[in-house]
């Protein structure tokens, strides 16, 4: 059974750094067949999809283009885990953020476990 | 950027009842890459099917889904009480890589 458990503050201060881990148990996160992801979700913005980290003999991410510029997903093997940074935060990015664990089951890609989710509020 | 809009924006219906849940994409979407996903109150999503007629592990056959192209439906066959929550599809397409939601159909009880 995988399990993603989310850690990191809950109020941010802008344009200061956005900065929450996503702790791995069941799997790993080099596993090849999988990609690990971070989507927020907020009353304006709805569900949105920020990126994601994946092994493929080598690391690769992917990230939204709305984030692109202030995003970073970071793995750690050693702890098992991957982070979410996002950087020059503004109120607009206050949002319940989830990780999320991308799957390929039959040629069909989909979100099959998540992380319990964290409301982060941007607020000085 | 593909943009699934969802209708109703809130359905309410009887227990037994049929729910009829529409997903439209603004360009066509592989149906290997269409998910619905079933959302409670203080809880993360969870997916209900994916290949847009799969059903995932543990999903009652009361679900359904099906669709092709731009236009998708999750049907919710004899409604009961613990249905009641968002319902949303989301599709993704690499490249460019890209993962879009819908924006949600609230499905209730009378």
């Amino acid at each position: 059974q995988v399990q993603l458990q989310q850690s990191g503050p809950g109020l941010v201060k802008p344009s200061q750094t956005l900065s929450l881990t996503c702790a791995i148990s069941g799997d790993s996160v080099s596993s090849n067949s999988v990609a690990w992801n971070w989507i927020r979700q907020s009353p304006s913005r709805g569900l949105e999809w920020l990126g994601r980290t994946y092994y493929r003999s080598k690391w690769y991410n992917d990230y939204a283009l709305s984030v692109r510029s202030r995003v970073i997903i970071t793995p750690d093997t050693s702890k098992n885990q991957f982070s979410l940074q996002l950087n020059s935060v503004t109120p607009e990015d206050t949002a319940v953020y989830y990780c999320a664990r991308w799957v390929v089951v039959a040629g069909s890609r989909h979100f099959d476990y998540w992380g319990q989710g964290t409301l982060v509020t941007v607020s000085s | 950027e593909i943009v699934l809009t969802q209708s109703p924006g809130t359905l309410s219906l009887s227990p037994g009842e049929r729910a009829t849940l529409s997903c439209r994409a603004s360009q066509s979407v592989s149906s290997s890459e269409l998910a619905w996903y079933q959302q409670k109150p203080g809880q993360p999503p969870r997916v209900l099917m994916y290949g847009a007629s799969s059903r995932a592990t543990g999903i009652p056959d009361r679900f359904s889904g099906s669709g092709s192209g731009t236009e998708f439906t999750l049907t919710v066959g004899r409604l009961e009480p613990e249905d009641v929550a968002l319902y949303y599809c989301q599709q993704s397409r690499n490249p460019p890589p890209e993962v879009t939601f819908g924006q949600g159909t609230r499905l209730e009880i009378k």
